[in-house]
């Protein structure tokens, strides 16, 4: 099966810094790639993806790169703000539709 | 228009019993995901539905079964709880397989 990779485990930025969160994959069948954030309590929330036939993909402040020969793909925020503060989950997705997520990364940002 | 919506939002279980979760997706979608997430990790894939048949599976034991209804609602169930078994319990609905998924607010299971 796929297993997905995502570092740091925990983050701090000073607010208006940049954070960065990167995860790799071990499936090649894998193509779909999507972000979520989770505040506590709450559900996961989809923040951005990208497919595989895309290098690059931005909205806003967040941005998503894959570098699918390297089997690896990173979130990018910039402009930080502490409602960013949160827990962001990569994921991974393989034909038939099974999502394989990275195991979170916790993300602060100090005002 | 109403997202996802699971019941119940709190389960108080003991070992050995049984325990049916419910979810139902957002209008018009067809396919519905169930995941289970222990506290500080990231959701484990436990099942997918598309158009009322079994679409996917993760790692877990027989224990675990899933269903979905005509109006494409879903039911989780799981036989001979463990401790082990305590999690939150999210289910995600998409218009299709490889689509946006939306989550749900999830059931969370104590097992005693």
């Amino acid at each position: 099966g796929e297993n997905v990779e995502q570092h740091p485990s925990t983050l701090s930025v000073q607010e208006g810094d940049s954070a960065v969160i990167k995860c790799t994959y071990s499936d090649s069948a894998s193509n779909y790639f999507p972000w979520y954030k989770q505040e506590l309590g709450k559900r996961p929330q989809l923040i951005i993806d990208i497919r595989s036939n895309v290098g690059e993909k931005k909205d806003q402040r967040i941005a998503v790169t894959l570098n699918k020969t390297a089997k690896h793909f990173s979130l990018h925020i910039t402009e930080t703000q502490p409602e960013d503060s949160a827990v962001y989950f990569c994921a991974a997705v393989r034909t038939g539709n099974q999502f394989y997520f990275g195991t979170g990364t916790s993300l602060t940002v100090i005002p | 228009d109403a997202g996802v919506t699971q019941s119940p939002t709190h389960l108080i279980k003991t070992r050995g019993q049984h325990v049916t979760l419910r979810c139902s997706p957002i209008s018009g979608h067809k396919s519905v995901s169930w995941y289970q997430q222990v506290l500080g990790q990231g959701p484990q894939f436990i099942f997918q539905y598309y158009e009322k048949e079994e679409r996917g599976r993760g790692n877990f034991p027989d224990r675990f079964s899933a269903r979905q209804f005509p109006n494409y609602s879903s039911e989780l169930n799981v036989n001979a709880l463990l401790l082990g078994d305590s999690a939150l319990y999210l289910c995600a609905s998409s218009l299709a397989p490889m689509e946006t998924q939306y989550f749900g607010p999830g059931t969370r299971l104590l097992v005693l």
